[in-house]
């Protein structure tokens, strides 16, 4: 079983500067993926960046990118140059392969990301 | 939308009625899921599909059941709707399971009176 834990309910961010996105998760998979999704008020879920936990290099989509700590368990998405359209729910998933292959993603309850203009 | 629907968007329903809402692909993905999502809760797993009439049940799937006898299908049936079952449900697909991208529907906001 995984679980996903996003400590930080809301975030408030002035356009065009940095803010960082904390997840924690807890899975005792060894092979394992990491994805970031945004909501914005249109109820849409979007992939905004997906991270193979075999991987040591952090995965980037342009101005989106994460720090990846597997040993302390840690996804935290950063977002530079925000912009007005960045504004959104974000969540942080997981998934292990437990042998199936076909299990659903674990969220985490959202981070409500705030673009201050 | 990567191609899926989701109907009916919303509706309202009255407590102990049956519900069905149906998702559709035209990706032909093998794999299909209906969530839940709940303020506070993120999105939690209903039940999730590997291939047509097979299904298996997820984190929250009292109360629910579904079907799959075509490939671009996936039903999520509410025998007898409860006020518990008031949320917004998704439909997920992905072509490898869940280490691959899903990609989400928009979404059936439900409500139960």
């Amino acid at each position: 079983a995984q679980t996903v834990t996003q400590s930080q309910p809301e975030m408030s961010v002035q356009e065009a500067e940095t803010v960082t996105l904390s997840c924690t998760y807890d899975t005792s998979e060894s092979d394992y993926y990491l994805f970031w999704y945004k909501q914005p008020p249109s109820r849409q879920m979007i992939l905004v960046i997906r991270q193979e936990a075999y991987k040591q290099q952090n995965a980037t989509e342009n101005r989106f990118s994460v720090n990846f700590q597997k040993a302390a368990k840690s996804f935290s998405l950063k977002i530079s140059d925000s912009q007005l359209g960045d504004a959104a729910m974000y969540f942080c998933a997981t998934w292990g392969y437990s042998g199936g292959g076909a299990d659903g993603l674990t969220f985490g309850k959202g981070t409500h990301l705030i673009i201050q203009p | 939308d990567a191609g899926i629907t989701q109907s009916p968007r919303h509706k309202v329903t009255e407590t102990g009625t049956p519900v069905t809402l149906r998702c559709h692909q035209t990706e032909n993905h093998r794999y299909m899921y209906w969530y839940r999502q709940d303020p506070g809760h993120g999105l939690r797993l209903i039940h999730y599909s590997y291939g047509v009439k097979d299904t298996d049940k997820g984190e929250v799937s009292d109360g629910y059941s579904v079907s799959r006898s075509k490939t671009e299908d996936f039903l999520l049936t509410l025998e007898s709707a409860t006020s518990s079952q008031t949320s917004v449900y998704f439909c997920a697909i992905s072509p490898q399971g869940g280490q691959n991208i899903q990609y989400f529907g928009a979404g059936t906001r439900l409500s139960v009176l």
